[in-house]
């Protein structure tokens, strides 16, 4: 398996609701990543996860709150959002910090 | 982190080697270069990277001038599916500089 896969695909939440985002690798990786893109934007650095523990966190609101349960796996937990956090959330992944990082297909967010 | 520059747009025969130049005239010495590319609506596809040395691979081939300070990526035969956003991304190689940071790209257009 050389891929990430993230799901769902497409998302539609209220300002009040709580939901979460996935991301699955299986190639060993013991870094990943979550990454928001606005329309027409580059995407843009949320968290880091190294080896299970958070080692970077880009001054995130806390209405996002990853989580790492194991080392194949990666959450996005949304909470109480606004409709400008709408945008396309990507994950991605790779050996070690200093290897390439292959993305997922992402998850469309739209926050009603 | 160094910056990058790079054209706007450029289009392309199909058929045509496409060459997408980079400018990262500060550049550190143990920055490496990354490429990576966008498909719309798509995760980031990561390409090719390289530190000083030339670099080829499946898809694409990476020069790096002597002094670092600019580089070209060769796309040998352009298709129309290598129709894209391309981005040219210095990133250090140490623990805690993880991040990709994304500037605004090339699009490249194919032609047919």
């Amino acid at each position: 398996d050389t891929e990430v896969t993230q799901t769902p695909k497409h998302l539609v939440m209220g300002m009040t609701n709580k939901k979460s985002l996935k991301c699955e690798q299986h190639m060993g990786h013991r870094a990943m990543y979550w990454y928001k893109q606005k329309a027409k934007k580059p995407p843009e650095l949320m968290f880091v996860y190294s080896y299970e523990k958070l080692s970077i966190n880009e001054s995130v609101p806390s209405r996002f709150s990853p989580e790492c349960p194991n080392s194949s796996l990666l959450n996005l937990h949304l909470h109480a959002l606004q409709p400008e956090d709408s945008a396309l959330y990507l994950c991605a992944s790779s050996q070690d910090y200093r290897e390439p990082q292959f993305f997922g297909p992402g998850t469309r967010l739209t926050v009603l | 982190d160094a910056k990058t520059t790079q054209p706007t747009s450029m289009d392309c025969a199909e058929g045509r080697a496409a060459n997408l130049p980079c400018n990262h005239s500060t550049i550190s010495g143990n920055e490496y270069v990354y490429w990576y590319r966008q498909i719309h609506s798509q995760g980031p596809q990561y390409i090719i990277h390289g530190l000083k040395n030339n670099e080829t691979n499946e898809m694409a081939s990476l020069i790096i001038t002597e002094d670092r300070k600019s580089s070209t990526l060769i796309l040998p035969h352009a298709t129309l599916r290598d129709t894209a956003v391309y981005y040219c991304i210095v990133r250090p190689d140490n623990f805690g500089n993880e991040k990709l940071t994304f500037g605004t790209g090339t699009r490249l257009t194919i032609i047919p």
